[in-house]
């Protein structure tokens, strides 16, 4: 299976900050890689797929980079809104597996 | 618009089954397929398998091989879930979400979620 390792696991930030989330797969998953918003008591929200294709309707604060082992998702101003955990997932093959998470809180 | 309604809440005993259901509205059912998740309290995210609502053909996490069945009711746009012999440790929040191929570019997401089934399996 591919292991999928996000840093951090917590981060503290303010209202204005860019912030930066990094995914690191255990092999070369090419550009099957994609960033999940979750709110608490709420389903996972498609952000990013294809490591940096933004799903419609996702503002354009955030975005994706990265190809092979190695991504990030970058929020480049961050809003009230966006206090949530973040998840990437590959889906390069079964099982598709997704990292620990990102929680992302207000400092 | 798409949607994906999940079944209710359901308590369990260890050793009992639960199957839940996932019925989609607003695509054609058997173009995309069903994956499903599920979360642990507090815990992150755990990709079960998939169902392609079309052929009906499934691929299951090596972790609940023997456990757990994935079906659909094509003529109710309806996919299940079904986990067999449960312990304490499959209380969780199950998902189902469906499964977008696109070619351009190559890639492969779960763009449309249902709103989780809170299954709890106590004595």
């Amino acid at each position: 299976d591919i292991q999928m390792t996000q840093s951090p696991s917590s981060l503290s930030a303010s209202v204005g900050d860019r912030v930066t989330i990094t995914c690191r797969a255990s092999q070369s998953i090419s550009s099957y890689l994609n960033w999940y918003q979750q709110k608490p008591g709420k389903a996972p929200k498609l952000l990013i797929y294809a490591a940096s294709s933004l799903q419609s309707g996702v503002p354009s604060r955030f975005s994706g980079s990265g190809s092979g082992t190695d991504f990030t998702l970058t929020i480049s101003s961050l809003q009230p809104e966006d206090f949530a955990t973040y998840y990437c997932q590959q889906s390069y093959s079964t099982p598709h597996t997704f990292g620990q998470g990102t929680r992302l809180e207000i400092k | 618009q798409v949607q994906l309604v999940q079944s209710g809440a359901e308590v369990k005993k260890p050793g009992a089954s639960v199957k839940v259901s996932c019925k989609a509205s607003g695509y054609t059912f058997t173009s995309y397929d069903i994956n499903w998740v599920r979360q642990a309290t507090g815990q992150g995210l755990e990709w079960m398998g998939w169902m392609n609502p079309n052929s009906g053909n499934t691929g299951y996490a090596q972790k609940f091989q023997g456990r757990v069945t994935m079906t659909r009711n094509t003529s109710i746009s309806t996919a299940y879930m079904e986990l067999s012999s449960l312990r304490s440790e499959d209380t969780a929040v199950y998902y189902c979400a469906r499964g977008h191929t696109a070619m351009v570019p190559p890639s492969y997401y779960f763009d449309y979620w249902g709103q989780g089934t809170l299954v709890t399996v106590s004595s």
